[in-house]
């Protein structure tokens, strides 16, 4: 079982519809948490970041996490052909040593 | 604007040929990161320094070292590029552990 796992995608959106990207992760004492969003060739930049259960909005975005199930999302709300990108969830994990990326969700807004 | 910045933006070398790739700082955060990043696939965490404390992953190959000869730089050095070498190079720094900030990543190309 990877450490972090999400859906590699390619997930599809239209335009103004809302994107829903999932992640799990194996380390259950893990306690923050983050997006990142890429753009091909550049590098990744934090979009949320998440430490307590619940939601967490900022804009477009909103974080949610769930430790008992041990999975966080991340919802884009409006979509716009700019939200085009590879969202990778980050974890830090229980000994708060590093912090480890999934691979990846890329995601395509068409118009 | 603080911000972390990676030297060179592309570097191509020959298979063999030593490469340095540098990583500066103004963020005046402890600890920096090394990440290599193949296309389609997750950040991988090659090293990092906690303030002066070095750790290497268990995976890193011996061809790559690193220094941090103060706060604010950090080079890594790649003393034998093979072609699977050839990826993106991402510095990042986060404050203890932290959200990371990256830099714009260093692109290898191995001839």
């Amino acid at each position: 079982q990877k450490e972090v796992e999400q859906n590699s995608g390619p997930l599809s959106v239209p335009e103004g519809a809302i994107a829903s990207l999932n992640c799990t992760y194996s380390d259950r004492g893990s306690q923050s948490f983050f997006w990142y969003r890429q753009y091909s060739g550049k590098s990744p930049e934090l979009i949320m970041s998440i430490y307590s259960n619940g939601d967490k909005e900022d804009g477009r975005f909103t974080a949610q996490l769930n430790k008992a199930s041990q999975y966080v999302s991340l919802l884009i709300r409006d979509s716009q052909p700019s939200d085009s990108a590879t969202y990778l969830c980050a974890v830090i994990n229980s000994s708060a040593s590093k912090i480890i990326f999934g691979s990846g969700t890329r995601l395509s807004i068409r118009p | 604007d603080a911000m972390v910045i990676q030297n060179p933006r592309y570097q191509v070398t020959q298979f063999g040929k030593p490469v340095t790739l540098s990583c500066s700082q103004t963020l005046n955060h402890n600890v920096m990161y090394w990440y290599q990043q193949k296309s389609s696939q997750a950040p991988k965490l090659l090293f990092h320094y906690y303030d002066k404390d070095f750790n290497n992953e268990a995976d890193t190959p011996d061809n790559f070292q690193s220094r941090r000869p103060n706060t604010s730089f950090c080079f890594l050095d790649i003393r034998s590029p093979g072609l699977g070498d050839a990826a993106m190079y991402l510095c990042a720094t986060s404050r203890a552990a932290g959200e990371l900030f990256f830099g714009e990543g260093s692109r290898l190309t191995v001839l």
